[in-house]
Parts: C-alpha cells; sequence; structure tokens
C-alpha cells in the first residue's frame, strides 16, 4: 500500500481558488484513477487514465483537470473551488491484466474543505 | 454506461450472525467483479474477488456469488465479528477503454457485541 500516495491528507481552500491534489505511485501500474467519495454516493469516477499522456473522463468530470505526462503521476486540479467540490477524494492505481482481471490499490486519500 | 446498485446502504447484525450484501450491474460485458473494505478514516482494500467465470468463491469467512444471467452479485459474511464493522463496496469492471472499476454506493455494516 505505501506505493500510491496522495499529498496533501488535508486541504481547506478558499471558494473561485485552484488547487491541486497530487497522485504518486512506485509500481508503474498503467492505470489511475481518481474518486472523489460522498455519504450517500459511494465512489464515483472522476478521470482515469491507460498510460501516460493518456487521460479521459469519469462520471463526474466538471470543474476538474488531470494530466499525466509521467506514468508514476497524476494530478488533480480544480480550477475554481466550489463548495460542492468539498469531499474525499481517492487516487487508485492498477496494472494491466488479462481483460482488466486487476487490483486497483488506493492511496490514502485527501480531504478537502471548500469554504 | 455501468451502473452499479448495492443494498443495502446499512446492516446491523450480532456477533457471530451471517451478514449478506447484494450488488446488481448493468453491463453484461463485466468480467470482474471485487469488494473492498473501508474502515473509518482508512483508504478501500480488496477483501475478495471473482471473476465472470467463477459462480462462487471463498476465503476464510468471507464468500462471494455471482449470478451472471441475472447479473447480480453478493457477499456474505459468516461468523461475524466486530472487526468486520466498516463500510462495504462492490465494484464491477466496465469493458471499455481503462477497464475503470464502478462503485457501488455501499453498505455500512455495524457488528453489535
Amino acid at each position: 500500500d505505501a506505493g500510491i500516495t496522495q499529498s496533501p491528507r488535508y486541504k481547506i481552500t478558499e471558494t473561485g481558488r485552484q488547487v491541486t491534489l497530487m497522485c504518486h505511485q512506485t509500481w508503474s501500474h498503467s492505470y489511475m484513477f481518481w474518486y472523489r467519495q460522498d455519504l450517500g454516493h459511494g465512489l464515483r469516477l472522476i478521470y482515469y487514465s491507460a498510460a501516460a499522456d493518456i487521460t479521459d473522463k469519469g462520471e463526474v468530470p466538471d470543474g476538474y483537470v488531470v494530466s499525466r505526462s509521467k506514468t508514476e503521476n497524476f494530478p488533480l486540479t480544480l480550477e475554481s473551488a466550489t463548495r460542492s467540490q468539498t469531499s474525499v477524494y481517492f487516487c487508485a492505481s492498477r496494472r494491466p491484466g488479462t481483460e482488466g482481471l486487476t487490483e486497483a490499490f488506493f492511496g490514502q486519500g485527501t480531504r478537502l474543505t471548500v469554504v | 454506461g455501468e451502473n452499479v446498485e448495492q443494498h443495502p446502504s446499512t446492516l446491523s447484525v450480532q456477533e457471530g450472525d451471517s451478514a449478506v450484501i447484494k450488488c446488481t450491474y448493468s453491463d453484461s460485458a463485466s468480467n470482474y467483479f471485487p469488494w473492498y473494505k473501508q474502515e473509518l478514516g482508512k483508504r478501500p482494500q480488496l477483501i475478495i474477488d471473482i471473476r465472470s467465470n467463477v459462480g462462487e468463491k471463498k476465503d476464510q469467512r468471507i464468500a462471494v456469488t455471482l449470478n451472471k444471467t441475472a447479473k447480480h452479485f453478493s457477499l456474505h459474511i459468516t461468523e461475524t465479528q466486530p472487526e468486520d464493522s466498516a463500510v462495504y463496496f462492490c465494484a464491477a469492471t466496465v469493458m471499455e477503454y481503462g477497464n475503470k472499476l464502478v462503485f457501488g454506493a455501499g453498505t455500512i455494516l455495524r457488528v453489535k457485541s
């Protein structure tokens, strides 16, 4: 589990500010994901990436931007934070496997509060 | 796109009793169904998974069953213990670019001692 880390663990920001959440993995997994966790909604996919420079939208991408210039990093940026983006954010990674049958490993999460 | 529904949203059982959590999925092409356990303040961690060519899998007190025809799968925990108290998530892999996991909304399991 120590192979995937998120920073910061906690963040308070003001409405309208830009904030970036970092995710770093040491396994060289191809696939990386960003989820947000809200009570009653489980884990909802924001963006995912199949490899460096390849990203795609998930279920709830509005207001978020991602990049993946290196395999090991997958930062998530909130361009102009809103209170509705207050949530716990989890990054995850998976290695390629036969027809995608591989475990996803999660980072420890970032609790973001927008005031 | 894929949709995963999970029931119940909360479940309370007495220590030693069994607990069952059920999920349904919409994409018939899905072929991998993991279950994750998340303790308070921690990250989700895999506890068991099943592939579509298998109907049942067991690991000590935990078992998962899959009915591909009905597109539903279930988590069974026997002889529950207080340390089983957590949030449990089911998920299904969408067979498309990225092989993304789509999660259910979660079940809060409370084991009363």
